[in-house]
């Protein structure tokens, strides 16, 4: 079964670097996501990537966030100058084009630590 | 907006135990709703999804849950669980409408079957 896969699988980043976070979604999925859960507290929704642009964002994902589509199976999540209270789990989710409901294929997670 | 809740953080039970795992939901609009299953470092899996219909719902892996609109509620139950069930479940929901397709999560239960 195709799967999302998420590299790398830990990340670790002194505080101010700039990290990238790569995602390679199922490859005929059309819709693309990030989610990050820090540690003890709910998976929360940060961004959606559609048709090369950004479809909707949350409150979480301000101008130190940006995402990116540089080819036709990577998408990336760029974090700069980092916080340390941007340690978290971050995953990676894509969708289907179809009916209404399809749900999201999330990968298996990078864990960022920001030291 | 939709918010989401789970009552039990933790629910122990023994092998070959039936188990609810409970999850209510509020949302001004019609929602789909999902349940996702975290197994130790691995990503979140969906374990099945409500979008119309019969409110009962199969899944994977012998679970199921129902829909209650009137409740608000979408529990999940397992007649017998396994070892193999230990993990984190979260419950999600969507708007079904065509604004807002990133999913809300419940803060997770984690599911520890005992022998």
């Amino acid at each position: 079964e195709p799967e999302v896969t998420q590299t790398p699988s830990h990340q670790v980043t002194q505080m101010g670097q700039e990290v990238i976070l790569r995602c390679v979604p199922i490859s005929n999925h059309l819709y693309f996501y990030w989610y990050r859960q820090i540690l003890g507290q709910k998976v929360e929704f940060l961004v959606s990537f559609y048709n090369n642009e950004i479809s909707e964002k949350s409150e979480i994902f301000d101008d130190q966030f940006s995402v990116e589509r540089p080819d036709g199976s990577n998408f990336t999540l760029k974090i700069r100058s980092t916080k340390l209270e941007d340690s978290a789990m971050y995953f990676c989710a894509s969708r289907d084009r179809g009916p209404q409901g399809q749900p999201q294929h999330f990968g298996d997670g990078t864990r960022l630590s920001i030291l | 907006a939709q918010s989401v809740t789970q009552l039990d953080s933790q629910v122990p039970v023994f092998e070959e135990a039936p188990v609810e795992l409970r999850c209510n939901y509020s949302s001004s609009v019609s929602v789909y709703l999902f349940w996702y299953v975290q197994y130790p470092n691995q990503g979140l899996q969906l374990l099945l999804k409500y979008l119309s219909g019969s409110t009962l719902v199969k899944g994977i892996n012998g679970f199921e849950a129902e829909f209650n609109k009137s409740q608000t509620s979408f529990h999940l139950r397992k007649p017998s669980v396994h070892i193999s069930d230990t993990a984190e479940y979260f419950c999600a929901v969507r708007a079904s409408d065509t604004g807002r397709r990133a999913l809300t999560f419940g803060s997770g239960t984690r599911l520890q079957v005992q022998p």
